[in-house]
């Protein structure tokens, strides 16, 4: 079965330096994978995706993110944070075989202080 | 462009009652997700639809959850009875096509509290 784990539950980081959210999958086939994001009270807004191609995904709002095929990873990165960047971030996977259901991981708060 | 429209955005019901939510998706997209969202876990895929025919409702609790597109457009979620466990947000993404690539565009979800 395919799954998708974000192992931080809560990202701290000061405005200005940079930032990593993490996520590692599974899947059955080849995977591709999304980056979502979430503010309070609003549905999810789709930040970068991974289909095929160059590793190094450039997303919305300055994100970016890599695909580590031997690692099984698509870590969210942001080179300079802003304090509005803070919200509810959420990796998603999808096989290219096997199950047609997408998965989410369970979300990483990214809080970053000014 | 418009995008994906619910309503109620906030319901309280007690247990066995009933309750129904709505989404209109982009216009065009074909295919249209409903998601549970529980406080604390990542959304979970109920039911997608594409035009009106059902892809894939495998984790849609059939015994009291209905959900339909009738006319391919919008769609209604039905909860009868509900169960405190169904407190949670509800929400609607839709999409063009529908394939495993594309991106979902989310509504901003119902927020569902059971007493």
């Amino acid at each position: 079965a395919q799954s998708v784990a974000q192992p931080e539950d809560q990202v701290n980081v000061a405005e200005g330096n940079p930032l990593t959210v993490k996520c590692t999958y599974s899947v059955s086939g080849n995977p591709y994978l999304f980056w979502y994001v979430q503010y309070p009270n609003r549905g999810l807004q789709f930040l970068l995706k991974y289909i095929t191609g160059d590793n190094l995904v450039k997303g919305s709002y300055g994100f970016e993110a890599e695909f580590n095929k031997s690692q099984t990873s698509f870590h969210l990165k942001k080179p300079s944070a802003l304090v509005s960047d803070s919200a509810l971030y959420f990796c998603a996977v999808r096989d290219t075989g096997g199950s047609y259901i997408p998965t989410f991981g369970r979300g990483t708060s990214l809080i970053v202080h000014p | 462009e418009a995008g994906v429209a619910q309503s109620p955005r906030y319901k309280i019901i007690e247990k066995r009652q009933s309750v129904a939510f709505w989404c209109n998706p982009i216009s065009g997209h074909a295919t249209l997700y409903w998601y549970q969202q529980i406080l604390g876990q990542g959304p979970k895929l109920l039911i997608q639809f594409q035009n009106n025919g059902v892809v894939d409702d495998s984790q849609l609790p059939k015994d009291r959850f209905s959900a339909e597109r009738l006319k391919g457009v919008d769609s209604t979620l039905k909860i009868q009875p509900a169960k405190l466990e169904d407190s949670a947000v509800y929400l609607c993404a839709s999409s063009p096509i529908g394939n495993r690539q594309e991106t979902q565009y989310f509504g901003p979800g119902t927020r569902l509290l059971v007493l």
